[in-house]
């Protein structure tokens, strides 16, 4: 099947700083990306919805100044988190639609995840 | 606004018993059904969906779900599980094919050798 990969795999980094997680459809193109959020033993939080070329859609309570996502191709969409606190520390994944074999309908395909920690 | 529940934070069986992971929906209109696997530190896997047509679909590793618009529910089953399948199962539903999806809370499945 289609396969979405996110670089970092990991990240550990200091309370202040940013950080940016990426997530790039390899072998297909992704007009929308989702970005979930996952805490341990816990379901997937939907945080936005990235549409190539124009702004996210975020949910509601998801804050976009502090979760910044750029939409800049057809491949990658990235998520900046901002002035990363303690709180911020959880698994981020991200999605992509792709065509199945044969155009028939299409398969949601997530990326492997980012864990993030912030010290 | 679309809802799921998957009752059972866990579901353990021995291998070679058929096993079960329920799941059910609410959604306006006609339901877009998907589970997918995760294993620890990874991403989701697709595992099948329901769109329209026969109420029982296979999907990937010989699962298997069954739609019942009656009970509005979309239990995944396996007719023998192996020890390979223990990983966290997510049912997920969404008003559209390719749009967002709301996932349940998931259940982690254990399979006893």
């Amino acid at each position: 099947g289609a396969v979405v990969s996110q670089h970092p795999s990991r990240v550990i980094c200091k309370s202040g700083t940013s950080v940016k997680i990426e997530c790039r459809s390899l072998d297909f193109q992704a007009t929308t990306m989702f970005w979930y959020r996952q805490f341990p033993k816990k379901s997937l939080m939907l945080m936005a919805t990235s549409n190539e070329g124009s702004k996210a859609t975020y949910e509601q309570g998801v804050e976009k100044d502090k979760f910044l996502i750029n939409h800049a191709s057809l491949t990658l969409s990235t998520l900046t988190v901002t002035s990363a606190h303690p709180e911020d520390s959880s698994f981020y994944i991200c999605s992509a639609f792709s065509l199945t074999a044969g155009g028939a309908s299409e398969t949601q395909y997530f990326g492997p995840g980012t864990r993030l920690l912030v010290l | 606004a679309q809802s799921v529940a998957q009752p059972e934070d866990q579901v353990n069986v021995a291998e070679g018993n058929p096993l079960t992971v329920k799941c059910t929906y609410s959604v306006s209109g006609n339901p877009y059904l998907f589970w997918y696997v995760q294993y620890p530190n990874r991403g989701l896997q697709f595992l099948l969906k329901y769109i329209t047509g026969d109420n029982l679909v296979k999907g990937s590793y010989g699962f298997e779900a069954e739609f019942n618009k009656s009970q509005t529910s979309f239990h995944l089953k396996k007719p023998s599980a192996l020890v390979s399948d223990s990983a966290l199962y997510f049912c997920a539903v969404s008003h559209t094919n390719a749009g967002k999806s709301t996932f349940g809370d998931g259940t982690t499945l254990t399979v006893k050798p």
